[in-house]
Order: structure tokens, then C-alpha cells, then sequence
């Protein structure tokens, strides 16, 4: 199992520049979660899927993050227009199902975002 | 609400030194507990987990009990190694809170040689 695969896993960008991260779950997994983690803040969970629906985006900053799920096997967290203050390591976790609340989540290796 | 509070490191030891991390919750429901490892410039990995009371979890030499009645997860491992060297964050999730991971802050631990 290739595990949690996410692109690019660096991005240096400057302030206004739209930003794409790209994350491809486990196979057979049917929930995903988008993390950001930062000095100050730790980890917060920004927004996850269930079955490809958002079900809770109550994490996600601002209007100027986005996030969707077209597949099981596809998702992007988009940034538009980026600031300073977005840069971050921005992770990708799956789980195979969130009832039970026993289940693993699985991490990505992470995408760190730098805005100038 | 959920939240976890772990010990605040860093915390630095001599290789084969006794490991303890502290960890406390509260949680609105009955929640499963976890320890997730961060090696440096990687992603988050499961190291244990418990989902019910006086469960212990263990892998790698490393060790959780889960303790209802003091609402605790510490982890312990007896003998470190210098590849034991990262973050180390506690969490849990319950259907009160959908089942969501709340995360501690994290402790950054480093073994030394």
C-alpha cells in the first residue's frame, strides 16, 4: 500500500498566488480529513469527508480556503488569494470509516507551504 | 467539549533513560485514546491506541493505559533509543464530537547518545 500520497511537498509562492494542494487517500478508504499545522498553533483540523461530502468545514479559516472531494480518490485544499500568515505544513489524513470512532487515521507525509 | 492536555517538553534524556509523557482529557462521551509519533520532516503516524477502559496499547516498546477514572493515557517506554527522537501527541475522538481526532499540543522529545 503506497499510503497517503499528497503533492507537492514543498510550495514556496508569493502573497496573492492561487495554491493547489492535491491529496490521494488510501484505497478502500472512505474518509478524509485536511490538517494544517504551525508553530503557534499545532494541529487543527481545517475540514473532512465522508463519502466524498464535506461534512464539517467548520475549521476552514476564511473564504479563501476551499476544499473538494470529486472522487474516493481525489481531493484538493485550494488557497486563493494567499497571505504570509497561510504559510504552514498543510496535511492529508484517510480512515476507513468514522463510525465507532476507533479507526485510524492514516497521514500523509505533508505539503510545506512558504508565502512570501 | 473535547480537549487534550499533555505534558509541555521538550524533553531531553540519555539513550536507554525511562520515558514518561503525560496526558489528560476530558471528553463528553466515552472516547478512544491515541498516540501518534512525528518523526522529523514526516507525517503523523499511530504509535498506540486504546478504545476502552483499563485497555492498554503498546507497540515499538512503548506503553498507554487507559485510566477512566483519572481520565489519563500517559505514555511510557522503559528505554529510549536516539530513534525515538520526535513529536508525540496525544488525541482522542467520540461520537460527541463526530468522531473527529482532538489533538494535544505535542511533545517534542529527543534522545541523546
Amino acid at each position: 500500500d503506497a499510503g497517503v500520497i499528497q503533492s507537492p511537498r514543498h510550495e514556496v509562492t508569493e502573497m496573492g498566488q492561487e495554491v493547489t494542494l492535491r491529496c490521494k487517500p488510501i484505497s478502500g478508504h472512505n474518509s478524509l480529513f485536511w490538517y494544517r499545522q504551525t508553530m503557534m498553533r499545532g494541529l487543527e483540523l481545517l475540514i473532512y469527508f465522508n463519502n466524498n461530502v464535506p461534512i464539517d468545514d467548520s475549521g476552514m479559516p476564511e473564504d479563501r480556503f476551499s476544499a473538494k472531494m470529486p472522487n474516493a480518490s481525489f481531493s484538493t485544499l485550494k488557497i486563493q488569494p494567499s497571505e504570509p500568515r497561510d504559510s504552514a505544513v498543510y496535511f492529508c489524513a484517510s480512515s476507513s470509516d468514522l463510525s465507532g470512532g476507533q479507526e485510524t487515521q492514516y497521514f500523509g507525509p505533508g505539503t510545506r507551504l512558504l508565502v512570501l | 467539549g473535547n480537549s487534550v492536555t499533555q505534558m509541555e517538553g521538550p524533553v531531553t534524556l540519555s539513550e536507554e533513560a525511562f520515558l514518561t509523557i503525560n496526558c489528560t482529557y476530558t471528553a463528553t462521551g466515552y472516547p478512544s485514546l491515541f498516540w501518534y509519533v512525528q518523526y522529523p520532516g514526516e507525517g503523523l503516524q499511530l504509535l498506540l491506541k486504546a478504545t476502552k477502559a483499563d485497555d492498554k496499547g503498546s507497540n515499538k516498546g512503548f506503553e498507554a493505559t487507559y485510566r477512566k477514572e483519572t481520565t489519563s493515557f500517559h505514555l511510557e517506554k522503559g528505554s529510549v533509543q536516539v530513534s525515538d527522537s520526535a513529536v508525540y501527541f496525544c488525541a482522542l475522538s467520540d461520537r460527541g464530537n463526530d468522531y473527529k481526532l482532538s489533538f494535544g499540543a505535542g511533545t517534542t522529545v529527543t534522545v541523546r547518545a
